[in-house]
């Protein structure tokens, strides 16, 4: 299975900051890869698929780049309903797998 | 407009097997490009994903839970059912079925989820 690792695990920051939330793949997975935010007790909602394509619907401040293993997404100027948790998935092969998870506080 | 339920037991017994049925509307898994993946989250923790059927019936599984899940459809109905053998304690967790996209497999759709305890 392809291992995938998110940094940080948690982060710390005030609305307005910009935030790059890291995702990296135990091998290549091209650009197979996509990012949910999820807020507590709700289902996590899509923001960015192969790598770098804007879910409809998605705010443009939400940016995501990569390919190969190494992967980013980034908030370009925090919005206070941004504080959620953030996981990455890969879809380069059987079986699906989603990072562990960053989790963005409030400074 | 797009939605997704998952029904099923809320408390479980260990050894007993789970059936979760997601029921869906506004898109069809008769439709080429189309599928339902099933993802777990046990409390606190981080996403797991599990089973994924396609509008053509091909099936694929977690690697580690693959001798225990069973994933099928019912395209009339717009239902796709998980059944998992032999639960234990560790198998607590929200349950989510989700539309996926064939072709990326980027999951773009969640049902809310529904919660399993299990517990003698």
């Amino acid at each position: 299975d392809i291992q995938m690792t998110q940094s940080p695990s948690s982060v710390s920051a005030s609305v307005g900051d910009r935030v790059t939330i890291t995702c990296r793949a135990s091998q290549s997975i091209r650009t197979w890869l996509a990012w949910y935010q999820q807020k507590p007790g709700k289902a996590p909602k899509l923001l960015i698929y192969t790598a770098s394509s804007l879910q409809s619907g998605v705010p443009s401040r939400f940016s995501g780049s990569g390919s190969g293993t190494d992967f980013t997404l980034t908030i370009s100027s925090l919005q206070p309903e941004d504080f959620a948790t953030y996981f990455c998935q890969q879809s380069n092969s059987f079986p699906y797998t989603f990072g562990q998870g960053t989790k963005l506080e409030i400074k | 407009q797009v939605t997704l339920r998952e029904s099923g037991p809320a408390l479980v017994k260990p050894t007993q097997t789970l059936t979760l049925t997601c029921s869906f509307s506004g898109f069809s898994l008769g439709a080429n490009g189309m599928s339902v993946s099933w993802i777990r989250q046990p409390p606190g923790k981080a996403l797991e994903w599990l089973a994924r059927i396609d509008w053509d019936d091909d099936k694929f599984y977690s690697t580690s839970l693959n001798t225990r899940l069973t994933i099928s459809k019912d395209t009339s109905k717009n239902q796709v059912v998980l059944t998992m053998t032999n639960v234990g304690p560790v198998d607590t967790a929200t349950y989510f079925c989700a539309r996926t996209q064939t072709s990326n497999g980027c999951i773009d759709w969640w049902g809310q989820g529904t919660q399993v305890t299990v517990s003698s």
